[in-house]
């Protein structure tokens, strides 16, 4: 089965700070890629999303991330944070090879930025 | 407004009963999915379905059930056979599309608590 990697695990940044959070994912084959942030008390939103193309995707809330096949990450980047990107983010991968759309998630990023 | 609702926000049960969480959407999607998530492990999948009466268990399917009568609805029964039912439960739905570029879209989820 895939599994998907966050290798930060809580992440404290200042706001102006640049952000770069770490997505790395098993499988070498055909896959979808996603980011998806949980604000406090809110329900999971999708941030980007990458099916093929230009592997720098840009997303909401001027986040973005970049697909690196041959070291299968997808890791997310911000270059100057604020204190209201304070939540929880979640890197999932949909493995083509299932004949479902069932996401793998990995196990969560939590940024809080200090004011 | 199109999404997805789960009732209730915070359920509480005592050990040894059975309960219900529900999942409505009115985004006419096809596929249906119970996620659970607990702090540092990201979310997992209990059940999924890609259509009306058709169901496959995910990867934590164990104590858990679910059905699939209407396409707008799948709820989940979290049974007595299930060890640690406490934990944050999503419900997510998604299209389907032949070219596999669907994202998921998650309800605000139901806290359990068995006590």
């Amino acid at each position: 089965a895939q599994s998907v990697s966050q290798h930060n695990h809580h992440v404290i940044l200042s706001e102006a700070a640049s952000l770069e959070l770490g997505c790395n994912y098993s499988y070498g084959g055909t896959v979808n890629l996603f980011w998806y942030v949980q604000y406090p008390g809110q329900h999971l939103q999708l941030l980007l999303k990458y099916f093929s193309g230009d592997p720098l995707v840009k997303g909401i809330k001027g986040f973005e991330a970049e697909f690196i096949k041959s070291k299968f990450s997808f890791n997310l980047r911000k270059p100057s944070v604020q204190w209201s990107d304070t939540a929880e983010y979640f890197c999932a991968v949909n493995d083509l090879r299932t004949g479902a759309n069932n996401l793998f998630f990995g196990t969560g990023t939590r940024l809080t930025v200090i004011p | 407004d199109g999404g997805i609702t789960q009732s209730p926000k915070y359920l509480f049960r005592k050990e040894g009963q059975n309960v219900t969480l529900s999942c409505e959407q009115n985004l006419n999607h096809d596929a249906m999915y119970w996620y659970r998530q607990d702090p540092g492990q990201g979310l997992r999948l209990i059940y999924y379905s890609q259509i009306v009466n058709d169901f496959q268990k995910g990867d934590i399917a164990e104590g858990y059930s679910v059905s699939r009568e209407k396409k707008e609805s799948f709820p989940l029964t979290v049974t007595s056979a299930q060890k640690n039912p406490t934990a944050f439960y999503l419900c997510a739905s998604s299209p389907r599309d032949r070219g596999r570029r669907t994202e998921a879209f998650f309800g605000q989820g139901t806290r359990l608590t068995v006590v």
